[in-house]
């Protein structure tokens, strides 16, 4: 049971360059979540499934679009990277639908945009 | 929307000491208040939890406070060791789905 996975673990990109970031989850789970975390401000939820076939935008979706390919795998794009997109994106998954409201975290990726 | 403040936002204790940190919310609907731990590097890892119908809840040298009139939550830990040194994130829900994190605490435990 891996829990929640995301590749890349790192990546570094030129302004305007653009970049898939794939998350999956194997605990059957049928919400999911993007979140960045910048120093001094926690995290911040980019964009949001609470099921498979929804999405919804969160507190900061500019530059970002996303996809809920099935009930595992939530990925998140980044059409044209801009240096404010530097940050750490983490992806979350959390059971709902009567279970716990608990969200389990991702390892992370580290994103660079020079 | 939710709104939740933390502090402070560093914190530096003598090993076997108390830390406590505070959240406070904007939301009085908000009904589930969790607290990660986050070593550097690694991912944010749930370590307690509220709800709202609980006004406090232990787990060992770790506890959480809630006041609902007064709309705070606080996470306490007794008798610090190092590794406890980490970032600390309070959160609330806003709505049915979403989560609201504080801006988190830097602990560091000091031998």
């Amino acid at each position: 049971n891996a829990g929640v996975t995301q590749t890349p673990k790192f990546q570094v990109l030129k302004t305007g360059q653009s970049m898939t970031l794939q998350c999956a989850q194997d605990m059957n789970h049928n919400s999911m979540y993007w979140y960045r975390q910048d120093p001094g401000m926690g995290l911040r939820l980019i964009y949001y499934s609470a099921s498979e076939g929804t999405t919804d935008k969160g507190e900061v979706p500019n530059g970002y679009n996303v996809s809920r390919l099935n009930k595992r795998e939530f990925s998140l794009r980044l059409e044209s990277a801009a240096p404010s997109q530097t940050s750490v994106y983490f992806c979350a998954s959390r059971k709902s639908a009567g279970g716990t409201d608990t969200q389990y975290f991702g390892p992370g990726t580290r994103l660079t945009v020079l | 929307g939710e709104n939740v403040e933390q502090h402070p936002s560093t914190l530096s204790v003598q090993e076997g000491d108390s830390a406590v940190i505070k959240c406070t919310y904007s939301d009085s609907a908000s009904n589930y208040f969790p607290w990660y731990k986050q070593e550097l590097g690694k991912r944010p890892q749930l370590i307690i939890d509220i709800r709202s119908n609980v006004g406090e809840k232990k787990d060992q040298r770790i506890a959480v406070t809630l006041n609902k009139t007064a709309k705070h939550f606080s996470l306490h830990i007794t008798e610090t060791q190092p590794e406890d040194s980490a970032v600390y994130f309070c959160a609330a829900t806003q709505g049915a789905q979403k989560l609201v994190f504080g801006q988190g605490t830097r602990l560091t435990i000091n031998p």
